[in-house]
Parts: C-alpha cells; sequence; structure tokens
C-alpha cells in the first residue's frame, strides 16, 4: 500500500553504464517530479510531468531522460553515468489545486515522496 | 524568483529542552509553506504545512510553525525534543495555485537537530 515507490533503493555501477530508476504511484495524482539529493544534502527539482506531459524540465544535462508512460509512472533513465551523478533520487507527486476543487481539498493538499535510490558511480 | 534560506545547517540540543528551526523565504509572489522531516537513510516526510487561514500550524508529534508575512518567515517550534527527533529538516516553499498542475518545491539546505541525551 505504499504510496509513492521508486526501485532500485541502492545502486552501485560504473562510469559510462546506463541506468534506470523507476517509479511508481498509487495516490491518483496528476504531477510527478524527480529531486535530486545531493551529497550535501540540498533537494532540487530536476523534471515534473503533469497527466504525462513534461511542465519542468530544469538544466538537467541531456543524459538523463524522464519517461512517463502514463500519469501514475515517472522513470528516469540516465545515459553515459559520471561520477557526479552519484547523489539520491528522489521521486514524488502531487495533486492540482483546481478551481472545481472544494475547500476541504486542500487539507490533503502536498507532495508526497519516494524512499529514495541512493545512486553510486564508481 | 522564490529561494528559502535555513540559516542554522546544525542545531544542537539537550533532550527535553525547547527548539527552533529558523526559515526565511523570498518570493514576490504568494506561496504555500512546508516543513519536511528526512530520518537517517530514509525519505521526506511532510511534517506540517501552511496553505491559508491560521497562521499558526501544528504537526501530531509536538511540532509547530507560524507563518509570518511581514517577516517572510516560517519557524519550527518544539517545546520538548526527544532523542528520535534527531533528522534533518527542510524547510520548502510552493507558488500559490489556482488551478492547473502544482508548482515545484524549492527547498532550504536543511537544518540538522542534533538531540542529545
Amino acid at each position: 500500500d505504499t504510496a509513492v515507490s521508486q526501485t532500485p533503493k541502492y545502486l552501485v555501477t560504473q562510469m559510462g553504464n546506463d541506468k534506470s530508476i523507476k517509479c511508481e504511484q498509487n495516490l491518483g495524482h496528476d504531477t510527478m517530479y524527480w529531486y535530486k539529493q545531493d551529497s550535501k544534502k540540498f533537494l532540487k527539482i530536476m523534471f515534473s510531468y503533469n497527466n504525462k506531459e513534461l511542465i519542468i524540465n530544469e538544466t538537467v544535462p541531456n543524459r538523463f531522460s524522464p519517461k512517463s508512460p502514463d500519469k501514475a509512472h515517472l522513470n528516469l533513465h540516465i545515459n553515459s553515468l559520471e561520477l557526479g551523478d552519484s547523489a539520491v533520487y528522489f521521486c514524488a507527486s502531487s495533486q492540482g489545486l483546481g478551481p472545481e476543487l472544494p475547500t476541504s481539498y486542500t487539507f490533503n493538499y502536498g507532495y508526497t515522496f519516494g524512499s529514495g535510490t541512493r545512486l553510486t558511480v564508481v | 524568483a522564490q529561494s528559502v534560506t535555513q540559516l542554522d545547517s546544525q542545531v544542537p540540543v539537550f533532550e527535553e529542552a525547547p527548539v527552533e528551526l529558523r526559515c526565511n523565504y523570498s518570493s514576490s509572489v504568494s506561496v504555500y509553506l512546508f516543513w519536511y522531516v528526512q530520518y537517517p537513510n530514509q525519505g521526506l516526510q511532510l511534517l506540517l504545512k501552511y496553505l491559508s487561514g491560521s497562521t499558526l500550524v501544528e504537526s501530531i508529534n509536538g511540532f509547530e510553525a507560524e507563518f509570518n508575512k511581514s517577516q517572510t518567515s516560517f519557524h519550527l517550534r518544539k517545546p520538548s525534543v526527544h532523542i528520535s527527533d534527531t533528522a534533518e529538516y527542510f524547510c520548502a516553499v510552493s507558488l500559490r495555485n489556482y488551478g492547473g498542475a502544482t508548482n515545484k518545491l524549492i527547498f532550504g539546505t536543511g537544518t540538522l537537530l542534533a538531540v542529545q541525551p
């Protein structure tokens, strides 16, 4: 019954390899994100998808390619991995607050994060 | 552009003492405000949030935060901390949304709350 699940939890790979991280949410949210947490614990947005459409792409190298086959899934593929890609990658989801939604919905508004994928490039 | 500042990278405190973790933000438009907690080797959990209404918001485990618009702050407080509160605490903002997709979260650099016996 995990709300936002990521796989794998740990990923150790050599420089130059290609790897993918998968994310799935069962909350019915319409927006999904990838965040990167560096070694100093700083969290920064990488990508955001709304209903399978890319809406945020924050100056991320094009070796990183997100893919959203449906609004419940957002995968991250990384080509030609570099040492600097080592980090914890978090998937998250949220639901937009449309004007037609009742005021009470705001109590549930927020972002739900997965448990993270620790990527180590050696 | 929006930004979040957490001036204290680490706050050591003794068990049962009060604590305040500071958060200031900068934005030319209205924002939503959040505190997230990250326990060692775990993901991010929502601690509390301010969307609208009362400026004082509380969590179920005794934390509270007060939105101060004039000082653009959202400081987190707890009157008596426990060893189990040791974690990294992140303040974050997102733009107020009146329709359509939600906006990204912009995080501060985090504050490590280190509770000592």
